[in-house]
């Protein structure tokens, strides 16, 4: 079964770092886009990040460039999200999640259970 | 970036109607138009992709129709199962966006 576990989640002071992870397993990693979308607690999901199968092409949303990295080790089958200089706003949910298809990412069709990102002094 | 709007905000139905949930995009997005469903405390669902493919394991009486701007999620029957949040993302641009959601609630 396809799944994917992510964490690294937790409480975190405004202006501090964390980094996310995301162990993928039952299939081909290498062959498939990424993404980290995210919810706010009681709001809508908001796509953060999306990275390629070789992991040379990255996208990110306005709301975070410039302030998170997304990476990935296929050896390893782990995705990774790097937050810098994080916010209040930051507060949420992140779910990390594979595009349906190989060859671009559109839409996404298996997605972990989340991790909690809490920004708060 | 491209917004999606979705109406109702809220849709108040009984168990076996039909749903009707709409997605409006600021400009077009062809065909790349996904639904999502999500449960509370769950992460989200893949329903539809490409506007009116049904993802693996979904009910024949989840189906979505239109291109362009304007798209429509229809559940034919409502099972007692299908009571959440649904969303609409589309895949057209750089960056990803999805609408605010519709909440299919028990009347």
């Amino acid at each position: 079964e396809v799944q994917l576990l992510e964490s690294g989640g937790g409480l975190v002071q405004p202006g501090g770092s964390l980094r996310l992870s995301c162990a993928a397993s039952a299939f081909t990693f290498s062959s498939y886009a990424m993404s980290w979308v995210r919810q706010a607690p009681g709001n809508g999901l908001e796509w953060v990040s999306g990275i390629s199968g070789s992991g040379v092409t990255t996208h990110y949303a306005n709301s975070v460039k410039g302030r998170f990295t997304i990476s990935r080790d296929n050896s390893q089958n782990t995705l990774y999200l790097q937050m810098n200089s994080l916010r209040a706003e930051d507060t949420a949910i992140y779910y990390c999640a594979k595009s349906l298809g190989s060859t671009t990412l559109r839409h996404m069709d298996v997605w972990g259970q989340g991790t909690t990102v809490t920004v708060s002094s | 970036d491209i917004v999606l709007t979705q109406s109702p905000a809220t849709l108040s139905l009984s168990p076996g109607e039909r749903a009707t949930l709409s997605c409006r995009a600021s400009q077009s997005v062809s065909s790349y138009l996904a639904w999502y469903q999500q449960k509370p405390g769950q992460a989200p669902r893949l329903l539809i992709y490409d506007a009116s493919n049904r993802a693996t394991g979904i009910p024949a009486r989840f189906s979505g129709s239109g291109s362009g701007t304007d798209f429509t999620l229809t559940i034919s029957g409502l099972e007692p199962e299908d009571f959440a949040v649904y969303y609409c993302q589309q895949g057209s641009n750089w960056p990803l966006t999805f609408g605010g959601g519709t909440k299919v609630e028990i009347k």
